[in-house]
């Protein structure tokens, strides 16, 4: 199984600023048949289900606005979101579907 | 729309079996290359993949987990069921089924997810 790794576990940050959460997979999750990253992005606030940011590591969804960008290859990828907003408070998890999907552990993002 | 919507008991007795359905709207499960799946969460804890089904009823099971679930899908009413066996404590959870799109490699739309207590 590949295992999903989410740094840190919790972040404080002031409105306006610029969150950064890390997600590193134990083994690639490059599909070498599609040339993606099998990597996505979610999240959730309290009381919801998650919500799909990202996908492909770096391919907004639908609707997901643009200070949230994703990142990275191999096995290191980045969740940005710049210019923090109220109504990003949630937690964030990576999740990993090149083979058993895993997902991280989640990070808490706080105001 | 799609929308998906989960069912069952809320409470289930230990060693008995969980049993929910999802009811999915919107599209037909056996119109497109989709798979299905269920994911948990418990209290206060962080997500995990219980399995994926396609409307063939081809399953993948998380392997923690196999020798305890059953996925099945019903296309007629457009609706997937899970059981997990022999459920304890441990399987108290916030349950959401999902469809895994097959384009993203990702779950897209996801239920509101239906919380289930095992307790005696």
């Amino acid at each position: 199984d590949i295992v999903m790794t989410q740094s840190p576990d919790s972040l404080a940050l002031s409105l306006g600023e610029r969150a950064t959460i890390n997600c590193k997979s134990s083994q690639t999750v490059l599909s070498t048949s599609s040339n993606n990253h099998y990597l996505a992005w979610y999240q959730q606030k309290p009381g919801q289900p998650p919500k799909l940011l990202i996908y492909w590591a770096s391919t907004r969804a639908s609707g997901v606005p643009a200070r949230f960008s994703g990142s990275g290859s191999g096995t290191d990828f980045t969740l940005t979101i710049d210019s923090l907003q109220a109504e990003d408070v949630a937690v964030y998890y990576c999740q990993q579907f090149f083979n058993t999907p895993h997902f991280g552990g989640g990070t808490k993002v706080e105001i | 729309q799609l929308q998906l919507q989960e069912s069952g008991p809320r409470l289930v007795k230990p060693s008995e079996t969980l049993s929910l359905n999802c009811t999915v709207s919107g599209v037909s499960i056996s119109g497109s290359s989709d798979y299905w799946g269920w994911i948990r969460q418990p209290p206060g804890k962080g997500l995990e993949w219980i399995g994926s089904i396609y409307y063939t009823g081809i399953t993948n099971y998380n392997p923690s987990l196999w020798r305890r679930v059953t996925m099945s899908v019903d296309t007629s009413e457009n609706q997937l069921s899970l059981k997990l066996s022999s459920v304890t404590a441990a399987d108290t959870a916030i349950y959401y089924c999902a469809r895994r799109n097959y384009d993203k490699v990702a779950f897209d739309m996801w239920g509101q997810g239906t919380k289930v207590t095992v307790s005696s």
